[in-house]
């Protein structure tokens, strides 16, 4: 059962316009969110990530909205630039008694930005 | 310059035998993570630790062994068990309690 949803495969813009990237979650007990990007061969960089006490986390031209009560989240690319170009993926834990616990990751979407 | 270090970049296992992908991190950090990623799937913990000379399995753990002797090094060995074991290996840490972890670039296991 995928807790961590990311039900698109794909996405393409322009370069200068936004990229949204959504993903969605159906374990409730989730209450820490973060987004990688990764590009081929090489391993994830985090990006940004949410505490389930705040809705919105902006760094940059990164920005990620978080909707509890639809389990839904997205990272607002803005502007989109041709460097972004990368698999995103969303993942998200349980911050349980201050432990580390494991990351569950959705199967990413390919963004590309067009020049 | 801190990071993780994964070695080999690429590496070619033969029908019953065990290879073993090595992790380093110079970042002092408590807990360490093994991955797999499949094409178009997402990242699967194998296993983890979070402390010296402890670990625990993760999701997809069978036929694959890890140990933690040392703080730095976390390695993970594929084991002729693993039926499939052909994939892109991802090593992370995290400074325990924080949940970001961080990625090394990570090893190519085929098999020949």
């Amino acid at each position: 059962d995928q807790q961590v949803k990311q039900n698109s495969p794909s996405l393409s813009v322009q370069e200068g316009r936004i990229s949204i990237l959504n993903c969605d979650y159906t374990n409730s007990m989730f209450d820490y969110f973060l987004w990688y990007k990764k590009y081929p061969a090489e391993g994830p960089t985090f990006l940004i990530s949410i505490s389930s006490i705040k809705d919105k986390n902006e760094d940059g031209r990164f920005t990620v909205f978080l909707n509890k009560s639809a389990k839904h989240l997205s990272l607002h690319i803005v502007p989109s630039q041709p460097g972004d170009s990368a698999v995103y993926f969303c993942a998200a834990s349980v911050n349980s008694g201050g432990s580390n616990y494991k990351l569950t990751f959705g199967k990413g979407t390919l963004l590309t930005v067009n020049p | 310059d801190g990071g993780i270090t994964q070695s080999p970049k690429y590496l070619f296992r033969k029908e019953g035998q065990n290879v073993t992908l090595s992790c380093e991190q110079n970042l002092n950090h408590d807990a360490m993570y093994w991955y797999r990623q499949d094409p178009g799937q997402g990242l699967r913990l194998i296993y983890y630790s979070q402390i010296v000379n402890d670990f625990q399995k993760g999701d997809i753990a069978e036929g694959y062994s890890v140990s933690r002797e040392k703080k730095e090094s976390f390695p993970l060995t594929v084991t002729s068990a693993q039926k499939n074991p052909t994939a892109f290996y991802l090593c992370a840490s995290s400074i325990r309690g924080i949940n970001i972890q961080y990625f090394g670039a990570g090893t190519r296991l085929s098999v020949l």
